[in-house]
């Protein structure tokens, strides 16, 4: 399948700086990009969906000024969490959509704010 | 509210062993209904997607059954081995949302 390579890994920062992360599309043009965040033993939420060249949809309760999305070409989108607190600890995982029925999963960020 | 449902959350079997689990979701505005297997450090990878009522799909000593009616997906792994330790993730997509929305998974250890 296609490859969807998330940095980083994993983060640990400290409370009030801001962490971007980044996935990029290795071998296919993601029109879409789905970004995703779970706590600990819940299920993947979705937190936004972004397309190329436009502003990201955010679901209801995710803070746009809080989590800045930005899909400015066709390979490369990036997460940023900005003035990140404690709360905001969690896995952030993107997926990217190639055409209309096919996506595939980034390697996911755990993101520590200490 | 929408809620999509895995059970058991967790399981140890032995090797050789053949198990199941469960994917319960809403049963009204079905459009699709997606398994996942997530190693860990890895990317989930997509195993089956399923649009109709009674699809029963296959890939090698994994199947997977589906029906819409009562709301509810079967996975089933034959004779199982180590190298399928991981979570399975089922997802289901309501038809006038478009979006997935997650079950919590099922971590499966497999005990050689």
């Amino acid at each position: 399948g296609a490859v969807v390579s998330q940095h980083p890994s994993w983060v640990i920062c400290k409370s009030g700086t801001s962490v971007k992360i980044e996935c990029r599309s290795l071998d296919f043009q993601a029109t879409t990009m789905f970004w995703y965040r779970q706590f600990p033993k819940q299920s993947l939420m979705l937190m936004a969906t972004s397309n190329e060249g436009s502003k990201a949809t955010y679901e209801q309760g995710v803070e746009k000024d809080k989590f800045l999305i930005n899909h400015a070409s066709l390979t490369l989108s990036t997460l940023t969490v900005t003035s990140a607190h404690p709360e905001d600890s969690s896995f952030y995982i993107c997926r990217g959509l190639r055409g209309y029925t096919e996506a595939f999963f980034g390697q996911g960020t755990r993101l520590t704010v200490v | 509210i929408l809620n999509v449902e895995q059970s058991p959350q967790s399981l140890h079997v032995q090797e050789g062993d053949s198990t199941n689990f469960t994917c319960s979701f809403p049963s009204s505005n079905f459009y699709a209904l997606h398994w996942y297997r997530w190693e860990t450090a890895k990317s989930p990878e997509a195993l089956f997607v399923m649009t109709l009522n009674g699809d029963e799909k296959k890939k090698g000593r994994i199947s997977a059954t589906l029906n819409t009616k009562e709301g509810y997906s079967y996975l089933y792994i034959k004779g199982s081995q180590p190298e399928d330790s991981a979570t399975y993730l089922c997802a289901f997509i309501r038809s006038n949302t478009g979006k997935l929305i997650f079950g919590q998974g099922t971590t499966l250890q497999v005990k050689p």
